[in-house]
């Protein structure tokens, strides 16, 4: 059972350049969600799903750009990287909105 | 809306002494909130839940929080600390009636030996 799968883990990209980071879950969960964490601002949510074809943004969404094509992924795509999106980003998953979540290990993205 | 404010920054105390991480919020909806740690290049790990059974919520690892609606507060506690709890931990409230989540800024708990 391996839960939450982020890849890559690291990651070095040029401003400008595009990249997706890929979430994958094996357990069959509904919702799943995307953080940014920040040194002293905690996690804060980019974008969200509840369940495959339904996505929607939160707190932090410009810039980035999400699909549900299926419940198992959810990719986050970087359009047009910018040294404001280096960060660690997070991908998690629960049974629905209101349940504990499951994270990945997260991807350390680092934009010169 | 909904907000998390965890009181404190950093947290240092002695091993073999008791935690207390503190946690504000405010919510539109009877919310759910969670403790989450995060050790070292790691992911979140769920401590506890509170979704309304029981203002007392045990976690693992010997902590626990309460859930104090008068005073919009659900801190963190643990009799004795033990040098394996020195993290970071966060206090997220779940908001159904936002469909979304919102975590706190963090306090890193510092466990001198």
């Amino acid at each position: 059972n391996a839960g939450v799968t982020q890849t890559p883990k690291f990651q070095v990209l040029k401003t400008g350049q595009s990249m997706t980071l890929q979430c994958a879950q094996d357990m069959n969960h509904e919702y799943m969600s995307w953080y940014r964490q920040d040194p002293g601002m905690g996690l804060r949510l980019i974008h969200y799903s509840v369940g495959a074809g339904i996505t929607d943004q939160g707190e932090v969404p410009n810039g980035y750009n999400v699909s549900r094509s299926t419940t198992e992924d959810f990719p986050l795509r970087l359009l047009s990287a910018a040294p404001s999106q280096t960060s660690v980003y997070f991908c998690a998953s629960s049974y629905s909105l209101g349940q504990p979540q499951h994270f990945g290990d997260g991807t350390r993205l680092s934009i010169l | 809306a909904q907000s998390v404010t965890q009181l404190d920054s950093h947290v240092s105390v002695s091993e073999g002494t008791p935690v207390l991480l503190r946690c504000n919020y405010s919510s539109s909806y009877s919310p759910s909130l969670f403790w989450y740690v995060q050790h070292p290049n790691k992911g979140l790990q769920l401590l506890l839940k509170y979704t309304s059974a029981a203002t007392l919520v045990k976690g693992i690892n010997g902590f626990e929080a309460e859930f104090k609606k008068s005073e919009t507060s659900f801190h963190l506690t643990k009799p004795s600390a033990h040098m394996s709890d020195a993290a970071e931990y966060f206090c997220v409230v779940s908001d159904l009636g936002g469909f979304k989540t919102i975590f706190g800024a963090g306090t890193r708990l510092f466990v001198k030996a």
